[in-house]
């Protein structure tokens, strides 16, 4: 079946440090794929998504390329705040099996000044 | 714009007893799910509804749980002789037509605890 994988937190960063969260993917079709983010009191919120092979979803310094031939989809952005502490979570949307988002498990990142 | 709303935003309940979550989605949005978020787990499927009809319920637990959507709106989660293992946080979603592309906007979600 559908599933993602991504890296187990929590993940310590300091202030502008460059930070990347791992996530791949397996899936029987030709799935969308996201990353969601809450923040600490905040419900889950869209960062960015792609929805084919080889898309660029950005969004608020964020990047994450689609790449089909590692079925990964990791979440990249070059300079990290403090008010990117969140839960960060990979997810995807297979319409072959339905179009519910299966998710990650999360990973946590705190961001120290 | 209103988002997607849920009611009651906590809920604490004994064992064996009956709770009702309720879910407002986005207007015109046709496409709704539920969601059950355990602690330091991602959110798990539970259900999908494409307008009054439940089109993919294969999330479901068991008979205990049960969801409508008589109007094509809101929606309403329901769970039988509630057991502690329920206790979660339960997340409503809605897209505009339901399509594997599309942005899911979640609500804030329902607490609820089973003592």
């Amino acid at each position: 079946g559908n599933s993602v994988t991504q890296m187990e937190g929590p993940v310590t960063l300091s202030e502008e440090a460059f930070l990347t969260i791992n996530c791949t993917y397996t899936a029987t079709g030709y799935p969308s794929l996201f990353w969601y983010v809450q923040y600490p009191g905040e419900g889950l919120q869209l960062l960015l998504k792609a929805t084919k092979a080889d898309d660029k979803g950005s969004n608020k310094g964020f990047e994450a390329t689609y790449r089909k031939e590692t079925t990964s989809f990791h979440l990249e952005k070059g300079s990290v705040q403090v008010s990117d502490s969140a839960v960060y979570f990979c997810a995807l949307s297979d319409h072959q099996a339905g179009t519910a988002l299966i998710f990650g498990k999360g990973t946590t990142l705190s961001v120290s000044s | 714009g209103a988002g997607v709303s849920q009611t009651p935003s906590n809920k604490v309940t004994e064992k064996g007893k009956y709770v009702e979550l309720r879910c407002d989605p986005i207007s015109g949005h046709t496409a709704l799910y539920w969601y059950r978020q355990s602690l330091g787990q991602g959110p798990e499927f539970l259900i999908y509804f494409q307008g009054t009809g439940a089109a993919d319920d294969s999330g479901l637990p068991n008979d205990r749980f049960f969801a409508v959507r008589p109007e094509g709106s809101v929606s309403t989660l329901k769970i039988q002789r509630t057991e502690r293992g329920d206790s979660a946080v339960y997340l409503c979603a809605s897209s505009f037509g339901g399509g594997s592309e599309e942005t899911q906007y979640f609500g804030p979600g329902t607490r609820l605890l089973v003592l």
